[in-house]
């Protein structure tokens, strides 16, 4: 039981590029999040989704888009890299989907726009 | 939407003393209120939680109280370790609209052997 996984663990990225971070759960959870963590300012949500087919914006959509075409991936694409994208990167997921469960992380993708 | 304030952000203490938390919500929806730790170069990890119908709830060395009236709710780490340093951030959430959780900024905790 792998839990969480996510790739690449690091990526530098010139602005204007694109690309997709990848994130992968085995544990069958219904709810999936992509959180970014900024030095002071904790983990903002960008996008989840609450099963296969469903997503939805969080705090901080732009520049971001995801799909969920089965339960266990979530991938998140930046569609046109800004320095602004320079972050940690965080996937996460929980087994029911009304926000108050254990969320699990994955271990991070840190990521460089130059 | 929910807004969650965390104090301090850093906090250094000499291992076997007691350390604390503070954080603030402002919805008063908000109704279910985790911390979790995060470890150098790992993801966040829940370590404890709490709802809003009790006021407090305890896990060996750690314990989380919860004022719904004054809406703030505190981590309390004591005789702690050095492998207790680590970030440590709250959460907030209503369970509904979004049904994500909503973080504090964090807080570093150095225990200094």
């Amino acid at each position: 039981n792998a839990g969480v996984t996510q790739t690449p663990k690091f990526q530098v990225l010139k602005t204007g590029q694109s690309m997709t971070l990848q994130c992968a759960q085995d544990m069958n959870h219904e709810y999936m999040s992509w959180y970014r963590q900024d030095p002071g300012m904790g983990l903002r949500l960008i996008h989840y989704s609450v099963g296969a087919g469903i997503t939805d914006q969080g705090e901080v959509p732009n520049g971001y888009n995801v799909s969920r075409s089965t339960t266990e991936d979530f991938p998140l694409r930046l569609l046109s890299a800004a320095p602004s994208q320079t972050s940690v990167y965080f996937c996460a997921s929980s087994q029911g989907t009304s926000g108050k469960e254990t969320q699990y992380f994955g271990p991070g993708t840190r990521l460089l726009v130059l | 939407g929910e807004n969650v304030e965390q104090h301090p952000s850093t906090l250094s203490v000499q291992e076997g003393d007691s350390a604390v938390i503070k954080c603030t919500y402002s919805d008063s929806a908000s109704n279910y209120f985790p911390w979790y730790k995060q470890e150098l170069g790992k993801g966040p990890q829940l370590i404890i939680d709490i709802r809003s119908n009790v006021g407090e709830k305890k896990d060996q060395r750690i314990a989380v109280t919860l004022n719904k009236t004054a809406k703030h709710f505190s981590l309390h780490i004591t005789e702690t370790q050095p492998e207790d340093s680590a970030v440590y951030f709250c959460a907030a959430s209503t369970g509904a609209g979004r049904r994500a959780l909503t973080f504090g900024s964090g807080t570093r905790l150095q225990v200094q052997p």
